[in-house]
């Protein structure tokens, strides 16, 4: 079975200015990781994910993230935030069995102040 | 390409009151989700179907909650009667496989009073 755990329940800062949100998981078997992004009143939007080759991920919008096995982290970093990163974002982890569910994580809660 | 669809969006109802929601997943998709989200907490999920069947149920309150998924289409999540702790946001999601990327729909918002 897989867990998931992010650290910080809330991450405050400012505009223009880098963040890390982290991510450690538990697994016995090899993992796909992904990062789900949710703004107020909305479902989650995939914002990226590792499913194998390079550790380092990026998605469209600056965000990148990178999967270290030994570890056990898939932190997310971003060199410069905006207000409109201002959400919820959730880490989650599957394993490579067709059978395995996606399990999530509580959740940071990314503020922007300007 | 249409996404996940749910309804309704939002639906306030007094407890012991039963109550539905609905979810259309993306064409082709073959594993369906409804998972529980409480405020301020990562979703939970409720059951899991691989095309019509429910093959992860065991987080599913089996004497109030029911599920179903015709054809592997569409599915209906159903509550009755529901309880003032049920009020959460029910999200519906969808993926080829089930440890692929997840696609969610917007969310519906039960609030029991």
């Amino acid at each position: 079975a897989q867990s998931v755990t992010q650290l910080d329940s809330q991450v405050p800062v400012f505009e223009e200015a880098p963040v890390e949100l982290r991510c450690n998981y538990s697994s016995s078997v090899s993992v796909y990781l992904f990062w789900y992004v949710q703004y107020p009143n909305q479902g989650l939007q995939l914002l990226l994910k590792y499913l194998s080759g390079s550790t380092l991920v990026k998605s469209i919008n600056g965000f990148e993230a990178e999967f270290n096995k030994s570890q056990t982290s898939f932190h997310l970093r971003k060199p410069s935030v905006h207000i409109s990163d201002t959400a919820e974002y959730f880490c989650a982890v599957s394993s490579y069995s067709s059978a395995s569910k996606i399990i999530f994580g509580s959740g940071t809660r990314l503020s922007i102040r300007p | 390409e249409a996404g996940v669809v749910q309804s309704p969006r939002y639906k306030i109802i007094e407890k012991k009151q039963p109550v539905a929601f609905w979810c259309n997943p993306i064409s082709g998709h073959n594993t369906l989700y409804w998972y529980l989200q409480n405020l301020g907490q990562g979703p939970e999920l409720l059951i899991r179907y691989e095309n019509e069947e429910a093959v992860d149920d065991s987080q599913l309150p089996k004497d109030r909650f029911s599920a179903e998924r015709l054809k592997g289409v569409d599915s209906t999540l159903k509550i009755q009667p529901a309880e003032l702790g049920d009020s959460a946001v029910y999200l519906c999601a969808s993926s080829l496989y089930g440890n692929t990327e997840a696609f969610f729909g917007q969310g519906t918002r039960l609030t029991v009073v």
